[in-house]
């Protein structure tokens, strides 16, 4: 079955470029994740949606990145007047509400500022 | 805020030789714990998962990890690995709320 798809897989912006990055969850997910993953680094999270609701956004490094799942479904994380220390993986994960609690990663978006 | 250790950035290894990764976190209340792996040009995939139960757990591709409670750990091993567990692999608490706090990960090399 269809896993996790984001687009796009690679991004570069020059810095001070709005940017606006994709994520298709497993179909039926009610729980949405996004995280950002430093070159060496582990995946640090982002913000968390149920359903259209953001949940926690407690990890949006700055106001300048806003995220949105308003039909419950696809999300997009928009990173506005990027900088160089916005360059990193993007990855999204989606789960079901259930007591196993898998989250299942999608490729992820490199961005790369310059 | 809960905060995950893993001790080794990179470990190289021959074929049938014995892996230890260790992990550990700092939250002293119910945690959910994971081992994730990111085989090379792949995207990150659940190994195995501790949720509650028997300490030690089984994952896929003959991974096991031990939960020891006083210790704060959660290492992950393997008696015997090949040359298709080159991968990074990385450890991740579920602790308050529903979001995954990752360690740093751990690049494993398996010469063969």
């Amino acid at each position: 079955g269809a896993g996790v798809s984001q687009s796009p897989r690679y991004k570069v912006a020059k810095r001070g470029q709005d940017v606006a990055l994709r994520c298709d969850p497993i179909s039926g997910h009610v729980s949405l994740f996004w995280y950002q993953q430093a070159l060496g680094q582990g995946p640090e999270f982002l913000t968390y949606f149920q359903n259209e609701a953001q949940l926690d956004k407690s990890g949006l490094p700055s106001d300048r990145f806003f995220a949105e799942r308003p039909e419950g479904s696809v999300s997009t994380l928009k990173i506005q007047r990027t900088q160089q220390e916005d360059s990193a993986v993007y990855l999204c994960a989606s789960s079901t509400r259930t007591a196993t609690y898998e989250q299942y990663f999608g490729p992820g978006t490199r961005l790369t500022v310059t | 805020a809960q905060s995950v250790s893993q001790h080794n950035h990179h470990v190289i290894l021959s074929e049938a030789a014995s892996l230890e990764l260790g992990c550990n976190y700092s939250y002293g209340g119910t945690v959910n714990l994971f081992w994730y792996v990111q085989y090379p040009g792949q995207h990150l995939q659940l190994l195995l998962k501790y949720f509650s139960g028997d300490p030690l757990v089984k994952g896929i591709k003959g991974f096991e990890a031990e939960f020891i409670k006083s210790k704060f750990s959660f290492n992950l091993r393997k008696p015997s690995v090949q040359w298709s567990d080159t991968a990074e692999y990385f450890c991740a608490v579920k602790a308050a709320g529903n979001k995954l706090t990752f360690g740093g990960g751990t690049r494993v090399l398996v010469k063969p």
